[in-house]
Parts: structure tokens; sequence; C-alpha cells
């Protein structure tokens, strides 16, 4: 079946540093990918997605590509702010263009000090 | 446009009991779903419905859950017989949904404690 794979959190890392979080996913057919980013509190919002290999999903600075080739879909992001400090969730559906049944990683908690 | 709504913020419950939960879409949204969270975990999805009609439903479902969307606005969603193991947090999320697009919108979720 599909899963998603992401790596273990918590993460720490201080302000203005540069931000990896990996991403793999097993799935069939051409899945969908996102970042979902839950702020404390609050619920899940969308943060980016990509629908085809080699799209590039990008919003508030962070990025992440649909790598095919690597069934990847690292998210990055350059200089990070105490702002970003959060919960991320990489997800995929199976369902072209939809959202039915995503299937979500367990999340990586990432903590911004100033 | 006041987002998601899920009712209550927090349950509290003994082990045997039932529990209702109520979630508001954003209005004209035509889809929405239910998902469970458990500490560590990424959310899992439940059941979603397109409008009134509830189109899927996970096998984590067991026949203790039940889900409705009567007239293809409010949904809730209720457990029966509640068991130490259906402590979770419990999201609902809608979206319009159109051709070959569609964006999900979360709520603040439920959070079930059974003792």
């Amino acid at each position: 079946g599909n899963s998603v794979t992401q790596m273990e959190g918590p993460v720490t890392l201080s302000e203005e540093a540069f931000l990896t979080i990996n991403c793999t996913y097993t799935a069939t057919g051409y899945p969908s990918l996102f970042w979902y980013v839950q702020y404390p509190g609050e619920g899940l919002q969308l943060l980016l997605k990509a629908t085809k290999a080699d799209d590039k999903g990008s919003n508030k600075g962070f990025e992440a590509t649909y790598r095919k080739e690597t069934t990847s879909f690292h998210l990055e992001k350059g200089s990070v702010q105490v702002s970003d400090s959060a919960v991320y969730f990489c997800a995929l559906t199976s369902i072209q263009g939809g959202s039915e049944k995503l299937v979500f990683g367990k999340g990586t908690k990432l903590t911004v000090n100033p | 446009d006041t987002g998601v709504s899920q009712d209550p913020r927090h349950k509290i419950t003994k082990r045997g009991q039932n529990v209702t939960f109520r979630c508001d879409p954003i209005s004209e949204h035509n889809r929405l779903y239910w998902y469970r969270q458990t500490l560590g975990q990424g959310p899992e999805f439940l059941t979603y419905f397109q409008n009134e009609a509830q189109l899927e439903k996970s096998r984590l479902l067991s026949d203790r859950f039940s889900a409705e969307r009567p007239k293809g606005s409010f949904s809730t969603l209720e457990i029966q017989r509640t068991e130490q193991g259906d402590s979770a947090m419990y999201l609902c999320a809608s979206s319009l949904f159109w051709g070959n697009n569609e964006k999900l919108f979360f709520g603040s979720g439920t959070q079930l404690s059974v003792l």
C-alpha cells in the first residue's frame, strides 16, 4: 500500500539556518505529494504540493521537488525564522488532483531558536 | 469565512460510553473528511463525504463508529462503547472539489480521552 516515511524529529535550528526535512514515499501509480504544517494550537494547513514528477512546490520560502527516480519530496528552506516552529507532515494521495485518502507521514517537529 | 469548526475541543469520557463530535465545514464546501491522529503519528483517513453521500470508509472505522452528513452541511462522528484505544485527536477537513483540483482545510480537532 501507499506509505510515507519522513525523518524523525525533533529538529532544532537557530534562526537563519538552512532546513531540510527528508520525505520518501511508496506508492502505486503517480501520486500527488504534499507538505502540511501544523502551528501550535492550530489545524493542519497545506504548505505546498506537487502533482507530477519534477514539479517544484513552493510557498513562504519553502520548496520541495517531486523526484520520481528517488521517490522523494524533501522540504527545504534557505533561512528559517522563529515563526517557522511547527510540526511538518509529508503526505501523498494516489488520486490525481484530489485529496481523497491522504496518507501522512508521522510528522517532524521543528523548533527554531532566536 | 470562519474556517472549519469542530466541537467540542476536548472530550473526556469513561470506557463504554458513547460520544459524538460535530464538524461544521466551510460554507459551500462539498467534501468533508474525518481523520484520526494518535500521539506521535500522522493523521489517518477514516471516511469522507461528498455532499450528503458517504463515499468511502477506512477499515479503521469499526462498526462502533458511524458518521453522518445529513444535509450535506455539518457532519457528526459517533463512537459507541468507547475503548481506551479510541483516545486520539479527531480531525475534520473540508474542501470545494471541482475537476481535478482540491485543497483541504482542516479544523483544530477534537481531543478524545477515554479513561
